[in-house]
């Protein structure tokens, strides 16, 4: 079955820091990926995503995510993270009309 | 992006009990998703609703449990039945954009005591 596998469950950093979530996917054929962010008290929103093309990826708020075939993998990152990044990030596969979630990492920006 | 609402936004039930839960959507949208956010777990594809078909349930969800209506293209209820404690979740709904991606509610959360 297809899955989806967030390396970090828990990361604590303080401001100014480099930001890299991992993210592996199991599936190999033709996907769709997806970042998305749910910050305190709000509902989940698109961050980024990826369907061809440029494997780079930028999404709002500085985040860009890199899409590496070979390894299965679509980690997201931020040069330097801010305090407002404080939030759940889900990794998301889209495989035919569904979309898997893995289990989200949260980030927790000290100030 | 669509802008998709949910009613209620939280609510307490008995055990035995059922709850619909609404989702309404600010355009017209051909699918309809309903996910569960159990404490501490990821988001869980419960089924998919399409207009004018039956809904289309995942692996361990089944519609005695949680009956889909998808009236139109703009509306959609979940009905969690015979509630137990186990069911207490958050419950979204989302609807697929034109990318593929897709927009959430602001989910529903059920404490079943």
């Amino acid at each position: 079955a297809q899955s989806v596998s967030q390396h970090n469950h828990h990361v604590i950093l303080s401001e100014a820091a480099s930001l890299e979530l991992g993210c592996n996917y199991s599936y190999g054929g033709t996907v769709n990926l997806f970042w998305y962010v749910q910050y305190p008290g709000q509902h989940l929103q698109l961050l980024l995503k990826y369907f061809s093309g440029d494997p780079l990826v930028k999404g709002i708020k500085g985040f860009e995510a890199e899409f590496i075939k070979s390894k299965f993998s679509f980690n997201l990152r931020k040069p330097s993270v801010q305090w407002s990044d404080t939030a759940e990030y889900f990794c998301a596969v889209r495989v035919d009309d569904k979309i898997i979630f893995g289990k989200g990492t949260r980030l927790h920006i000290l100030p | 992006s669509a802008v998709i609402s949910q009613k209620p936004s939280r609510d307490i039930c008995q055990r035995g009990t059922s709850l619909t839960i609404q989702c309404q959507v600010d355009s017209q949208v051909t699918m309809m998703f309903w996910y569960r956010q159990q404490p501490g777990q990821s988001l869980t594809l419960i089924a998919t609703a399409n207009q004018g078909s039956e809904a289309t349930y995942e692996s361990g969800f089944v519609i005695d449990k949680f009956p889909i209506s998808r009236p139109n293209l703009t509306f959609s209820t979940l009905t969690v039945s015979n509630m137990s404690p186990e069911d207490s979740s958050i419950y979204l709904c989302s609807v697929g954009g034109l990318g593929y991606e897709q927009y959430f509610g602001p989910g529903t959360r059920l404490t079943v005591t």
